[in-house]
């Protein structure tokens, strides 16, 4: 089945505390990517990259990092979480960019305390 | 002013009726555009893409697109109580860009 996978699905943790939000996709797609959605603030773009070792920011890439170094992971890095952060984190995949359809991974939901 | 905008709502309409989302844009070299659905506690799904001017049509949806006036809009026709969710505009930059910048989304009550 074609999709777009993340763990966990659901962290508490505390503030400075480093964590590691997985996403893989099994599409063979060459553009992932990272969203955080707020009530009001909608989804927002976080980093997202166009194939191996090409990463870029998004809208709101602070306090985020990622990494590329398989085509089908994008894992986003979090060094030093503050409460600021706690939000709902989707991964996505496209075929090839922003101008495809992207697939959504389930959803990381996150707290930070 | 925002990149793209959508009125919140929420959007009630009867079941059966036609419903009207609208979303408009600020950058004029945008050149592909998408709505999405969103169920609550749910992730995103493409519900149409559309890049040319003019009407698409998906089954009960339509997509219109006018790019001299900058807005998106979808159309549900025969609006069904599934249809309840959160819609969301979505819009790629052309040259290149890679970036894509979502609406705040449009709450839609179908009422039974």
């Amino acid at each position: 089945e074609a999709q777009v996978t993340q763990n966990p699905r659901y962290l508490i943790t505390v503030t400075g505390k480093k964590l590691t939000v997985t996403c893989s996709q099994n599409m063979n797609h060459e553009y992932m990517s990272w969203y955080r959605q707020d009530p009001g603030l909608g989804l927002r773009q976080i980093y997202y990259s166009m194939n191996v070792e090409v990463t870029d920011k998004g809208d709101v890439p602070e306090g985020y990092k990622v990494s590329r170094k398989e085509k089908r992971n994008f894992p986003l890095i979090l060094e030093s979480p503050s409460p600021n952060q706690t939000s709902l984190y989707f991964c996505a995949s496209s075929l090839q960019g922003g101008s495809y359809e992207q697939y959504f991974g389930p959803g990381t939901r996150l707290t930070v305390t | 002013q925002k990149e793209v905008e959508q009125n919140s709502g929420p959007l009630s309409v009867p079941e059966g009726a036609i419903a009207s989302l609208n979303c408009t844009y600020s950058d004029r070299v945008s050149q592909s555009f998408f709505w999405y659905r969103q169920y609550s506690g749910k992730s995103p799904e493409l519900i149409m893409s559309i890049y040319s001017n003019g009407d698409k049509e998906d089954g009960r949806f339509t997509a219109q697109l006018n790019k001299a006036s900058q807005y998106v809009s979808l159309l549900i026709r025969d609006s069904q109580p599934s249809d309840s969710a959160t819609y969301l505009c979505a819009v790629n930059k052309a040259g290149g860009y890679q970036k894509v910048t979502f609406g705040t989304g449009t709450k839609l009550q179908v009422i039974p």
